[in-house]
C-alpha cells in the first residue's frame, strides 16, 4: 500500500461512453501526475498538477480531461476514446519541489476501450 | 530536449551482479532516480542520486556522473524476485515534471 489509491482498478468502456478515473492520496503531497503505460511500453507523462494548478499537459488529446479539485484528489475524465487508448493509467504523487522527489504510485486503472 | 536511454532487456542468473545503464540528454534537473515495476504492478521508488557518486541501499546501488550524463543501477546477489522492469527518471523543476526512461526488463534465471 503506497498511500495512493486509484479507482476503478479495471474499466471497460465503449467508444461513445464517458467515464472518470479517480486518484486519491493523503500523504500531504502537493504534486500529482497522470501517466499512461501501454503494453511493454514506458511510462508516458500526461498531466502534472502542482498545488492544484496544472503545470504540464504533454500534448494529450482533448478526449482526456484532468481535474484536480484539491491537493488530495485527481480525476481523469474520459470521453469518445479510441481503442488505442487502452492502457494502464497510473496516478502518482510526490512532495513539492525538487530534491529527492520520490513519487508514490497507485496500482493503476487497466482501461480497455471496445 | 529531454530523453533518457536504457537497454531494453538484460538477462542474468541468480546470485550474479547486473548493471543497468541510463544515459540522458537533458539539463536543468535535480537528480536521477530509479524505480522498479513488477509485471502488472505499480512502479516503486528504489533510489535517488542528487550528487555524483555511488549511493548504496542494501543489494542495490545507484551511481551518477553529471559530467558524463550517465548513471547506472547495480543489483547484487540477484534473486528471482528481482525480475522486473527498471526505470531511470529525472525531475524537472520547470513544470514539475517527472520523466521516465523507456525501462529495462531484467530477467533473472535459475
Amino acid at each position: 500500500e503506497t498511500g495512493v489509491t486509484q479507482t476503478p482498478r479495471h474499466l471497460v468502456m465503449g467508444m461513445t461512453n464517458k467515464k472518470s478515473l479517480k486518484c486519491e492520496q493523503h500523504l500531504g503531497h502537493n504534486a500529482m501526475y497522470w501517466y499512461k503505460q501501454s503494453a511493454k511500453k514506458p511510462l508516458e507523462l500526461m498531466f502534472v498538477y502542482n498545488f492544484k494548478e496544472q503545470t504540464e499537459n504533454n500534448s494529450v488529446p482533448s478526449r482526456f480531461s484532468p481535474e484536480c479539485p484539491n491537493s488530495s484528489h485527481l480525476f481523469l475524465h474520459l470521453h469518445t476514446l479510441q481503442p488505442e487508448d487502452s492502457a494502464l493509467y497510473l496516478c502518482a504523487s510526490s512532495p513539492p519541489t525538487g530534491g529527492n522527489t520520490e513519487a508514490f504510485f497507485g496500482q493503476g486503472t487497466r482501461l480497455t476501450v471496445v | 530536449g529531454q530523453s533518457l536511454e536504457q537497454p531494453s532487456e538484460v538477462t542474468a542468473v541468480e546470485g550474479a551482479i547486473v548493471q543497468i545503464n541510463c544515459t540522458y540528454q537533458t539539463s536543468g534537473f535535480y537528480g536521477l532516480s530509479w524505480y522498479q515495476q513488477h509485471d502488472g504492478g505499480a512502479p516503486t521508488f528504489l533510489s535517488y542520486n542528487a550528487l555524483d557518486g555511488l549511493e548504496e541501499t542494501g543489494r542495490f546501488s545507484s551511481f551518477l556522473s553529471r559530467s558524463d550524463s550517465y548513471g547506472y543501477l547495480l543489483l547484487q546477489e540477484l534473486q528471482m524476485k528481482d525480475s522486473a522492469s527498471y526505470f531511470c527518471a529525472v525531475y524537472y523543476n520547470q513544470g514539475g515534471k517527472l520523466i521516465f526512461g523507456q525501462g529495462t526488463e531484467l530477467s533473472v534465471k535459475p
